[in-house]
C-alpha cells in the first residue's frame, strides 16, 4: 500500500493564481481532509469528507473548495491564491470503524506552498 | 468549542533525561486522545492513542494517560534518545467524522 499520497511536494504560485493539490489513498477508508500547518499554530483543519459525495467545512475554509467524486481522491483547490495561504499543506485519511484502527488518521507527506 | 493546550517549546534535553510534554483540553463529551510526532521535512504519523478515561496510550518507550479529572493527556518518556527529535502534537477527535483538532506543537531537540 501507498498510503496517503500528495502532489506536488512544493509549489509556487503568484498571488491570484489557482490551483489543485491532489491528494489520493488507497486504504479504502471513507474518511479524509485537509489541514494546514503554519509555525506556531498546530495543523487546523479545512475541509473534511466522510465519504464519496460528502463534504463539510473545517476551521479555515475560506479561499479553498474541495469535491470527493470517489473514495480515492479529495483535491483541494485554491481557487485565488493569497500570500496568506503560503503553508504546508496536509491530506489525511482515516477509517469510519472501531477498534483499534478507528479513528487514527494516516497523513501523506504534505505539499509546500509559497504565495507570492 | 473543543480546544487543545500544549506546554510551549522548544524542550532541549540531553541523552537519557526524562521527557514530560504536558497537553489539556477542553471538550464536551468523551473524546478520543491522541499524540502525533513529526520528523524533520514529514508527514505527522500516530505515536499513541487512549479512547477513553484512564486508559494509557503507549508506543516506542512513550506513554501518556488520559485524565478526565484533569482533561489532560500528558506525553512521558523515561529516557530519550537523539533520535526522539520531533515535532509532538497533541490532538483530540470528539465525534468520529475524521476530525481532528490539534495543539500548536512542541519541538522536542535531543542533544548527544
Amino acid at each position: 500500500n501507498a498510503g496517503v499520497t500528495q502532489t506536488p511536494k512544493f509549489q509556487v504560485l503568484k498571488t491570484g493564481q489557482s490551483m489543485t493539490l491532489q491528494c489520493a489513498q488507497d486504504m479504502n477508508h471513507e474518511y479524509m481532509s485537509w489541514y494546514r500547518q503554519d509555525p506556531g499554530m498546530g495543523l487546523r483543519l479545512i475541509h473534511y469528507s466522510v465519504g464519496a459525495g460528502i463534504t463539510d467545512q473545517g476551521e479555515v475554509p475560506n479561499g479553498y473548495n474541495v469535491s470527493r467524486s470517489t473514495t480515492e481522491d479529495f483535491p483541494l483547490r485554491l481557487l485565488s491564491a493569497a500570500p496568506s495561504q503560503t503553508s504546508v499543506y496536509f491530506c489525511a485519511s482515516s477509517y469510519s470503524g472501531g477498534g483499534e484502527s478507528g479513528e487514527t488518521q494516516y497523513f501523506g507527506p504534505g505539499t509546500r506552498l509559497l504565495v507570492l | 468549542g473543543d480546544s487543545v493546550t500544549q506546554m510551549e517549546g522548544p524542550v532541549t534535553l540531553s541523552e537519557e533525561a526524562f521527557l514530560t510534554i504536558n497537553c489539556t483540553y477542553t471538550a464536551t463529551g468523551y473524546p478520543s486522545l491522541f499524540w502525533y510526532v513529526q520528523y524533520p521535512g514529514e508527514g505527522l504519523q500516530l505515536l499513541l492513542k487512549a479512547t477513553k478515561a484512564d486508559d494509557k496510550g503507549s508506543n516506542k518507550g512513550f506513554e501518556a494517560t488520559y485524565r478526565k479529572e484533569t482533561t489532560s493527556f500528558h506525553l512521558e518518556k523515561g529516557s530519550v534518545q537523539v533520535s526522539d527529535s520531533a515535532v509532538y502534537f497533541c490532538a483530540l477527535s470528539s465525534s468520529n467524522t475524521g476530525k481532528l483538532i490539534f495543539g500548536q506543537g512542541t519541538t522536542l531537540q535531543v542533544k548527544p
